[in-house]
């Protein structure tokens, strides 16, 4: 099984200013890599896949990179909407899919 | 639009059944590999079943294997997910997802808002 670490636990970030969330695959996953967002009280939403793709309607402060076992992802500018958990998942080894723990962003 | 709407969630004793059900709308239900997908009160996600889009070949957790039971009806356009044997550590909200094709290694880009599951005596 891929273990997925994701880090900081949680991050401290003013609202307009830039978001660095990390992510580290225990083996290489080539780009398949996805990142979700989650808020309380609404469904999970896809971010990005393929390490660097934005899903349908994810607005372009959202970007992902990296690939094998290093991923990052960035939001350049926050805004109060995106005060959330991120996740991130590998695709790449099945069984299972695995995510990562966790990185709160929080208002600072 | 894609929707998927979870229902059946609720409070159960440790040793008892419940089953989940999604209703899927928006796209071609039959089209696409469907999972479940949990999160246990103040911890992360958890892929705990799937089934892929003809219905053919599931997937199980460890810790739900023997005990849980995903199945899917074309017709209705409904996911299922029937567990047994249900234990405290089985809380957590569930949640339906679509996965992006009809493979297995994949994303998932839809999800439905979550169905919670309790079990406690």
């Amino acid at each position: 099984e891929v273990v997925m670490t994701q880090s900081p636990a949680t991050l401290s970030v003013s609202q307009g200013e830039r978001a660095t969330l990390s992510c580290r695959a225990s083996q290489g996953v080539s780009s398949d890599l996805a990142w979700y967002q989650l808020k309380p009280g609404q469904p999970p939403r896809l971010l990005i896949y393929g390490a660097s793709i934005r899903a349908t309607g994810i607005p372009a402060r959202f970007s992902g990179s990296g690939s094998g076992t290093e991923f990052t992802l960035t939001i350049s500018s926050l805004q109060s909407e995106d005060f959330a958990v991120y996740y991130c998942q590998q695709y790449n080894n099945w069984p299972p899919l695995t995510f990562g723990g966790g990185t709160k962003v929080e208002i600072k | 639009e894609v929707q998927l709407v979870e229902s059946g969630g609720g409070l159960v004793q440790p040793g008892g059944s419940l089953r989940l059900s999604c209703s899927a709308s928006g796209f071609t239900f039959s089209g696409y590999t469907m999972q479940w997908v949990r999160q246990a009160p103040g911890k992360g996600l958890e892929y705990v079943a799937a089934i892929s889009s003809n219905g053919g070949f599931t997937y199980y957790a460890d810790s739900v294997k023997g005990r849980f039971t995903i199945s899917r009806d074309t017709s209705k356009t409904t996911l299922f997910l029937l567990m047994s044997s249900l234990r405290p550590e089985d809380t957590a909200f569930y949640y339906c997802v679509k996965g992006r094709t009809s493979g297995w290694y994949i994303p998932f880009d839809c999800w439905g808002e979550g169905t919670l599951v309790t079990v406690s005596s």
